[in-house]
């Protein structure tokens, strides 16, 4: 039973433009939400976060949007560099546990 | 944040066959954390290793089958035992900073068994 859906495996958006990735949860008491990105051979990094309390967060390009009522999560990035080329997890929190989803890849196209 | 190294970077190995996994971390951390990654899945928690208690296992992970050592608060290791193709996957550690939920990983190790 996956808790956490990323039901896009990959995605390509034009360089300058937005990229929109999306996630859906079905816990509830998840009191975190969590975006992380990664490139090959390499672990995951944290990018941003969002508490249950609230509806968006920003940090410079990147934007995440929460609606708890339909239990639906994305990060927004604009505009899209060559360097945002990577996998994006989606993740929630709750009791001290992270839940991940499978990831998105996503492609900047020149 | 933390650096945070980990040994080997990648190995293959037969099936019923033992490997330990090291993870290092630059600075002092209470909380580590051993995940896996099965090829096409997402990041799975195995356990959570604190430095002076034992290991804490998710359900559907054992101590017999992956024992997990923690002896200071910069190093730990996770050994998957008596390995099948089904261990097949990525190994990563990871560590939490002072929010649990952002957490630092290694590079983690890609493990193949044969």
């Amino acid at each position: 039973d996956q808790q956490v859906k990323q039901n896009s495996p990959s995605l390509s958006v034009q360089e300058g433009r937005i990229s929109i990735l999306n996630c859906d949860y079905t816990n509830s008491m998840f009191d975190y939400f969590l975006w992380y990105k990664k490139y090959p051979a390499e672990g995951p990094t944290f990018l941003i976060s969002i508490s249950s309390i609230k509806d968006k967060n920003e940090d410079g390009r990147f934007t995440v949007f929460l609606n708890k009522s339909a239990k639906h999560l994305s990060l927004h990035i604009v505009p899209s560099q060559p360097g945002d080329s990577a996998v994006y997890f989606c993740a929630a929190s709750a009791q001290d546990k992270i839940i991940f989803g499978k990831g998105t890849r996503l492609h900047i196209l020149p | 944040s933390a650096v945070i190294s980990q040994k080997p970077s990648r190995d293959i190995c037969q099936r019923g066959t033992s490997l330990t996994i090291q993870c290092q971390v630059d600075s002092q951390v209470t909380m580590m954390f051993w995940y896996r990654q099965q090829p096409g899945q997402s990041l799975t928690l195995i356990a959570t290793a604190n430095q002076g208690s034992e290991a804490t296992y998710e359900s559907g992970f054992v101590i017999d089958k992956f024992p997990i050592s923690r002896p200071n608060l910069t190093f730990s290791t996770l050994t998957v035992s008596n390995m099948s193709p089904e261990d097949s996957s990525i190994y990563l550690c990871s560590v939490a900073s002072g929010r649990y939920h952002e957490q630092y990983f290694g590079p983690g190790t890609r493990l193949t068994v044969t």
